[in-house]
């Protein structure tokens, strides 16, 4: 068990609703991480908080946004679903915001979408 | 584009044979490279990482191997076990910029009696 718990464990949507994916870090970790899993493109990162604020984005649709509260949970929002969206998406979370720090993995969420 | 190639995309080894995985990556701007392990069902587990100032770091098991002028580096699992059958990634990162993980494509391990 790395710490970092993820909500819900999986969701099944109908293409165009919007859903939101919840994270809570390990306890003393400020940076957050969201990556996406999909068969066809692999482990893409898709957006870092540190601390609250937005700190590094990656491959992320313009459909999809995040954000990091002030107790340092993060949600990850999907909109406009499509059938490609559907995939696994991880959060991570690590004490510091960079430097190789560590980065604790949590469960997943499996988003289906049909 | 992808910047870290993995190879084999599986691997069947018997047990207490020796697996090989490979990665190459592109951007010399990497400075971190760490080898993760998923099992189904969860998500990826940090096993072992290198610095290109070393070139082999050693974790009971687990060897990562680096070569910096050839911008390549592997995983070796001595005396593979059953338990070890899971799908491995290696990763890189530019320390200086970002914390964001550079995935290769995954290598799906399994161990066989």
């Amino acid at each position: 068990d790395s710490g970092v718990t993820q909500t819900p464990k999986h969701l099944i949507t109908a293409t165009g609703q919007r859903v939101t994916l919840r994270c809570s870090p390990r306890s003393g970790d400020l940076s957050v991480y969201w990556y996406q899993q999909s068969l066809d493109q692999g482990l893409q990162f898709l957006i870092q908080y540190y601390n609250g604020e937005e700190r590094a984005k990656g491959n992320i649709l313009e459909r999809f946004s995040a954000q990091q509260f002030p107790d340092l949970h993060s949600e990850l929002n999907l909109s406009s679903l499509e059938l490609g969206d559907s995939a696994l998406y991880f959060c991570a979370s690590s004490e510091l915001a960079g430097n190789g720090n560590e980065q604790f993995f949590g469960p997943g969420t499996r988003l289906t979408v049909l | 584009q992808q910047q870290v190639k993995q190879s084999p995309q599986s691997l069947i080894v018997q047990k207490g044979g020796i697996s090989i995985i490979n990665c190459a990556y592109e951007n010399t701007a990497f400075d971190y490279f760490p080898w993760y392990q998923q099992f189904p069902g969860k998500g990826p587990a940090l096993l072992i990482a290198i610095r290109p100032d070393v070139s082999e770091k050693k974790e009971g098991r687990f060897t990562i191997s680096f070569n910096k002028s050839a911008k390549q580096f592997s995983l070796h699992i001595m005396d593979s076990q059953p338990g070890d059958s899971a799908t491995y990634f290696c990763a890189a990162l530019n320390t200086g910029t970002a914390s964001k993980l550079t995935f290769g494509t995954g290598t799906r391990l399994q161990v066989t009696l």
